[in-house]
């Protein structure tokens, strides 16, 4: 079956500008993690979906950014206003659920803020 | 508040080699430590996951183990080849909830 996919791969986008992030986890799966990768730094935690019930937005940097999960599938991270330090891997992953240990990753997204 | 520190951040070793990369934790009360490698353009692959009541887990030429009581875990690669090359990251998820705290990674290079 496939695997966790995203898109764009790669978005180059300008200082104040919005920019949409999406993720397709693996199908059934009912827990989605969005992560930020910066250069050179360990993954940092943005959001938890877990099925129906309210998103674990604790790790959001700030409140330019948002997320949802439509249909308990498919995810969507929007940044707006970006800038620059908004520049990272924007990484996916799924996984059966909470108590399901192993995290599945999507490729990521490679958002460059000019 | 846990943090996770991988040492070194970069190793270049010839092919061939047995190698261990480095993981620490500053809290003990995780409920596991996965070992993940991401290779350049490409998502994270679970690797090996240890959990708190275990103290090693076996993968192939891979090896990790846990010592929860010095905050440590390592990652043992056997005779190491080219296609390992890649990043490594640890990552230790807590007791009380299931985020996952990272390391920065050890960006391996196998020399052929």
């Amino acid at each position: 079956g496939a695997g966790v996919s995203q898109s764009p791969s790669n978005k180059v986008t300008e200082k104040g500008k919005d920019v949409e992030l999406r993720c397709d986890p693996i199908s059934g799966h009912t827990a989605l993690y969005w992560y930020r990768q910066s250069l050179g730094q360990g993954l940092e935690f943005l959001i938890y979906f877990q099925g129906n019930s309210a998103p674990d937005k604790s790790g959001l940097p700030s409140d330019r950014f948002s997320a949802e999960r439509t249909g308990g599938s498919v995810s969507t991270l929007t940044i707006q206003r970006t800038q620059q330090e908004d520049s990272a891997v924007y990484l996916c992953a799924s996984s059966g659920g909470p108590s399901s240990a192993t995290q599945y990753f999507g490729p990521g997204t490679r958002l460059t803020v000019l | 508040k846990q943090e996770v520190t991988q040492i070194p951040a970069a190793l270049s070793v010839p092919e061939g080699e047995n190698l261990v990369l480095n993981c620490s934790f500053t809290d003990s009360a995780i409920y596991n430590l996965q070992w993940f490698r991401q290779d350049p353009g490409k998502g994270l692959t679970s690797l090996l996951l240890i959990q708190s009541s275990q103290r090693e887990q076996t993968s192939g030429r891979l090896n990790a183990s846990l010592d929860k009581s010095s905050g440590r875990s390592t990652l043992y690669i056997a005779a190491s080849q080219p296609g390992d090359s890649a990043t490594y990251l640890c990552a230790a998820r807590g007791d009380s909830n299931y985020q996952l705290i990272w390391g920065a990674g050890t960006k391996l290079i196998i020399k052929p």
